[in-house]
């Protein structure tokens, strides 16, 4: 989506390494989202965040964590505890984490194990 | 827990058919309703979403969905597909007080469209 920058858009990890993906955005919305896509899974959701400094776990947050520090920013680390990273991971913005509110995406990050 | 299940993994049809393809939730309260599409090699776009009032929605490329709250059911129609529409569609629902946070979408597996041409 427009506003909303993934980085890099292919990345491979070794065994028993740390990688992060980015995601920026310049739209200023308050929430930020990480799902993960697998093939016939659709998406899940990793971790969120609704303001600078606080986030909460998904559904499938092991293996996983981020930090938003500031509010264009919420990197996602994927550890060497999260044993199947081989996904699609797409972040996600909307203005206000509300219930009323559409999100928008990113064109996503392709993690591959090597 | 909350869950939305759409129905059919994978949809062949021909230029000009019609297509129909299911979602249902399961949450007795409040929800907002969602269908995204991702065309090959783009990102998740929104095509039409449900707040309130009008049951039949409308949205972008001549596609709309109908909300019967009786059934759970929010399905996505679409009159004549064209090859372009060639597509995975997701259906999304937004519980109000369910869980955490009232921002968070619980995602269908998805559906892909295949349109002959």
């Amino acid at each position: 989506d427009g506003g909303i920058t993934q980085s890099p858009k292919y990345l491979f990890r070794k065994e028993g390494q740390n990688v992060t993906l980015s995601c920026e955005q310049n739209l200023n919305h308050d929430a930020m989202y990480w799902y993960r896509q697998d093939p016939g899974q659709g998406l899940r959701l990793i971790y969120y965040s609704q303001i600078v400094n606080d986030f909460q776990k998904g559904d499938i947050a092991e293996g996983y964590s981020v930090s938003r520090e500031k509010k264009e920013s919420f990197p996602l680390t994927v550890t060497s505890a999260q044993k199947n990273p081989t996904a699609f991971y797409l972040c996600a913005t909307s203005p206000q984490g509300a219930f009323n509110q559409p999100q928008h995406f990113g064109d996503g990050t392709r993690l591959s194990i090597l | 827990a909350q869950s939305v299940s759409q129905h059919n993994h994978h949809v062949i049809l021909s230029e000009a058919a019609s297509l129909e393809l299911g979602c249902n939730y399961s949450y007795g309260g409040t929800v907002n309703l969602f269908w995204y599409v991702q065309y090959p090699g783009q990102h998740l776009q929104l095509l039409l979403k449900y707040f309130s009032g009008d049951p039949l929605v409308k949205g972008i490329k001549g596609f709309e969905a109908e909300f019967i709250k009786s059934k759970f059911s929010f399905n996505l129609r679409k009159p004549s597909v064209q090859w372009s529409d060639t597509a995975e569609y997701f259906c999304a629902v937004n519980a109000k007080n369910y869980g955490g946070s009232q921002g968070n979408l619980i995602f269908g597996k998805g559906t892909k469209l295949s349109v002959k041409p």
